[in-house]
């Protein structure tokens, strides 16, 4: 299974302080995407990179992707409590045709 | 451009009984995928649907099923309703390719009793 697998399951911090999630992966990928969900709504897509990128920023965000390791990781600096929700990694089988694949996600808190 | 709709957003059935999950994605896109939601499991992937033909499924039970109409909407269907499928599903519309970024909906909550 391509399914990737986020690290830690859950993270609680301070206002202002950073952020790091882990998404690990077992095979070739086409891109690797991250998403966040509030408690109990729709996924809301953050950042897409792909495989022959090795970081990348959106604001506050920034990703980076290992793909001789397999992983990714997505930081938030400066982080807010509005920041608190459940941060998925999503990867793409090269080809692009097959499934998107969700890990079970990292829930960040984060505390005023 | 309107986001993902998602109807009804709230269903409470009772075992045994079927539902019809309804799905629009955003204008010019023509993927659809679905997604079941469980605390337990996770988000787990149902199907996808591309220009009306089923692209991808998961492994979930023939009770299963969906269908993608020609202005790609689409709907799922679950027959013989259990307590496990008390979840949130999760539709999301993509341009094209299966990887491309998903636009995900609300989602609708269905509660089996």
């Amino acid at each position: 299974s391509q399914q990737g697998e986020e690290d830690p399951q859950a993270l609680s911090i301070q206002e202002g302080e950073n952020a790091t999630m882990n998404c690990s992966y077992k095979t070739s990928i086409n891109n690797l995407q991250w998403y966040r969900q509030n408690s109990g709504r729709g996924l809301v897509h953050l950042i897409l990179i792909r495989s022959n990128e090795r970081e990348k920023h959106s604001g506050r965000l920034r990703v980076t992707l290992d793909t001789s390791k397999k992983s990714s990781s997505l930081l938030i600096t400066a982080s807010r409590a509005a920041d608190t929700a459940s941060y998925f990694c999503a990867t793409g089988a090269q080809g692009g045709s097959e499934k998107l694949v969700f890990g079970k996600g990292t829930k960040l808190t984060v505390n005023p | 451009k309107a986001g993902v709709t998602q109807t009804p957003r709230y269903l409470i059935k009772t075992r045994g009984q079927q539902v019809t999950l309804s799905c629009s994605p955003i204008s010019g896109h023509r993927s659809v995928s679905w997604y079941q939601q469980t605390p337990g499991q996770g988000l787990q992937f149902l199907f996808e649907y591309f220009s009306e033909t089923q692209r991808n499924k998961g492994n979930f039970p023939g009770r299963f099923s969906g269908r993608q109409f020609s202005n790609s909407r689409s709907e799922m269907n679950v027959s013989t309703l259990e307590l496990g499928d008390s979840a949130l599903y999760l539709c999301a519309s993509s341009l094209g390719q299966t990887t491309d970024t998903q636009y995900f909906g609300p989602g609708t909550r269905l509660t089996v009793l």
